[in-house]
């Protein structure tokens, strides 16, 4: 069964200073790979995801994330962080192949402090 | 296009009474899927509908928890009786198809227990 681990519970970052928020992973085959944030009384908002090719990819806000087969991780992270990044961030993983559903990670709230 | 609709957006019970959230999928999405959240966790796939069909269900508490998904478009999820442990957001998802990619959330029902 897939499984995500996101280590930290809560980040704190400076406004202007680059962010990284850890997401590890386990799947069997090759994975999709996805970030989503959350602001409060809101959805889940599509942020990146990971299909396949370039290991780094770009999404929303300036956000881009690195897959990593080796270590199996897909750590989400912005050159600059911006005060209304500040919100919940989710990692979740489904396998390439098949109808399994996303599984999501336990959540990291970032906080940038102007 | 319109996004996932889902109501009501605020709903407070008392244990041991029932509740019924409902969910409105993008206009021609296959796949419904129902999460749960939990205050502090990452969202649970409860059940997973391809068409009027249930894809997956077996994470969903069936002495209590109810969903369907008459003719394939709106679906509704409903607790019966409800517990002080269902209190959470439920979230509604829709994708074009089983094993595609992408999926589309709703802003979700929070409900409280008391």
């Amino acid at each position: 069964a897939q499984s995500v681990a996101q280590p930290e519970d809560q980040v704190n970052v400076a406004e202007g200073n680059p962010l990284t928020v850890k997401c590890t992973y386990s799947v069997s085959g090759n994975p999709y790979l996805f970030w989503y944030v959350q602001y409060p009384n809101r959805g889940l908002q599509f942020l990146l995801k990971y299909i396949t090719g370039d290991n780094l990819v770009k999404g929303s806000y300036g956000f881009e994330a690195e897959f990593n087969k080796s270590q199996t991780s897909f750590h989400l992270k912005k050159p600059s962080a911006l005060v209304s990044d500040s919100a919940l961030y989710f990692c979740a993983v489904r396998p390439y192949s098949g109808n399994t559903p996303l599984v999501f990670g336990k959540g990291t709230r970032l906080s940038v402090i102007a | 296009e319109a996004g996932v609709a889902q109501s009501p957006r605020y709903k407070i019970i008392e244990k041991r009474q029932s509740v019924a959230f409902w969910c409105n999928p993008i206009s021609g999405h296959a796949t419904l899927y129902w999460y749960q959240q939990i205050l502090g966790q990452g969202p649970k796939l409860l059940i997973q509908f391809q068409n009027n069909g249930v894809v997956d269900d077996s994470q969903l508490p069936k002495d209590r928890f109810s969903a369907e998904r008459l003719k394939g478009v709106d679906s509704t999820l409903k607790i019966q009786p409800a517990k002080l442990e269902d209190s959470a957001v439920y979230l509604c998802a829709s994708s074009p198809r089983t094993g595609y990619y992408g999926y589309t959330f709703g802003s979700g029902t929070r409900l409280t227990v008391v």
